[in-house]
């Protein structure tokens, strides 16, 4: 079965600074793919990046990266010039072909001013 | 993009009445809608696994005769709580599944927060 970790329950950073919000994962399938997502107060799941098992290059967006070390079975998000608005709840995600979503338990960022 | 609605966004009950969450796919049509559930300060908790016309598969734990799904039609599930008990006070949150870019895509809807009094 997966199982997705963030050791993590609580970050501060300081605005402009960059932070890394780790997730390490547990599986056997060679298949799978890993997300991030963005939960602010209001609840709503916000997606943020996505890193498929076979992609060869880490996946950006933005001031958003992956830093996927696969032989380590971890998929970092690395934000960069932490904003206010950057304050909530992150969690990481794995799916496997065919099958749901598995969360970790989160992290709670807080960007200090 | 695709837009995942939910209704109510809030809803406070008494004990023992039942609840209907609705969730809708505003621009896709999808097969297949998730339902999950949040407490406080935790992460998100698979329910169940909804198929349009057919019976929705729960995850071992949740009561399916007290969490009622039904995927009527492509763009729309419902997951009713019966009997509803202070410790179904949560944040219900779905997504609905379509083929995307990243092979199949989950798009929220904004949840749902019962409170049961």
């Amino acid at each position: 079965a997966q199982k997705i970790t963030q050791t993590q329950p609580g970050m501060f950073v300081q605005e402009k600074e960059a932070v890394t919000l780790d997730c390490t994962y547990d599986t056997s399938d060679p298949s799978y793919g890993l997300f991030w997502y963005k939960q602010p107060s209001s609840g709503e799941m916000i997606f943020l990046i996505y890193q498929g098992s076979y992609d060869q290059q880490n996946a950006t967006e933005g001031r958003y990266s992956l830093n996927f070390q696969k032989a380590r079975k971890s998929a970092n998000l690395v934000i960069s010039a932490s904003q206010l608005g950057d304050s909530a709840m992150y969690f990481c995600a794995m799916s496997l072909p065919g099958n749901m979503l598995t969360f970790g338990g989160g992290t709670r960022l807080m960007v200090k001013p | 993009g695709a837009v995942v609605s939910q209704h109510p966004s809030r809803v406070i009950c008494k004990s023992g009445t039942s609840v209907k969450i609705e969730c809708r796919s505003l621009d896709f049509q999808a097969t297949t809608m998730f339902w999950y559930r949040q407490f406080p300060k935790q992460s998100l908790m698979l329910m169940a696994t909804s198929n349009e016309g057919s019976k929705a598969t729960y995850e071992q734990g949740v009561e399916k005769d007290k969490f009622l799904i039904n995927h009527a039609s492509l763009t729309l599930s419902t997951l009713t709580v019966t009997s509803a008990h202070p410790e179904d006070s949560s944040f219900y949150i779905c997504s609905a599944e379509t083929s995307g870019i990243l092979g199949n895509e989950q798009f929220f809807g904004p949840g749902t927060r019962l409170t049961v009094l």
